[in-house]
């Protein structure tokens, strides 16, 4: 139990659908991250929020929208995606601020299917 | 751009054996380097941070070594079981804030009963 837990674990979609998964941290961190974690590749660092704001969004299309409500939740709004988009999403947070020892934690993931 | 390079991609040895897993970084400017284990369908778990300041970490039977001005690190294994199966990732932080980490492909760790 890492302090991080993302809904829903597994997840299928047609390409038309909508739909979102979601983060909590309960570790009272101040930065939630989300990555993309494809076959053979490297985790890829899609969004970053801190203390509520989008401070990087690392050139990820559209049809991926994330929303941070607060500090402790984060969400990814999925529409039209495409069958390339199939993936782990490994959500994170981390304290935030500058001068802390920088220090991910990660939740279990979510496995999307785009079908 | 920071590219992390991690060899070997897989390995497999018999319980028991020591093992050295190697992290390479091109920009040496971090501010630290994680390593992460992660078990099949499942997210990571931190094993070991180490600031840029600082020149190892221990836990348990791990430990893990920093040269930041050639860009490297290690994961020493000692005594391996069978549970330490997984893949091992490592990953770089340009900042202390909210600056995320860069990740390498990772090793794909298998330790034979």
């Amino acid at each position: 139990e890492t302090g991080v837990t993302q809904t829903p674990r597994h997840l299928v979609m047609g390409m038309t659908n909508k739909k979102s998964l979601k983060c909590e941290q309960h570790l009272g961190h101040n930065a939630m991250y989300w990555y993309k974690q494809s076959a053979k590749k490297p985790l890829e660092l899609m969004f970053v929020y801190n203390f509520k704001e989008q401070t990087e969004n690392n050139s990820v299309p559209s049809r991926f929208s994330p929303e941070c409500p607060n500090s402790s939740h984060l969400f990814l709004h999925l529409h039209t995606l495409q069958p390339e988009d199939s993936a782990l999403y490994l959500c994170a947070s981390s304290r935030g601020a500058s001068g802390n020892t920088g220090e991910l934690f990660f939740g279990e993931g979510s496995r999307l299917t785009v079908l | 751009k920071q590219e992390v390079t991690q060899i070997p991609a897989a390995l497999s040895v018999p319980e028991g054996e020591n093992l050295v897993l190697n992290c390479s970084f091109t920009d040496s400017a971090i501010y630290n380097l994680q390593w992460f284990r992660q078990d099949p369908g499942k997210g990571l778990t931190s094993l070991l941070l180490i600031q840029s300041s600082q020149r190892e970490q221990t836990s348990g039977r791990l430990n893990a070594s920093l040269d930041k001005s050639s860009g490297r690190s290690t994961l020493y294994i000692a005594a391996s079981q069978p549970g330490d199966s997984a893949t091992y990732l490592c990953a770089v932080s340009r900042g202390g804030g909210a600056d995320g980490l860069t990740f390498g492909k990772g090793t794909h760790l298998i330790i034979q009963p």
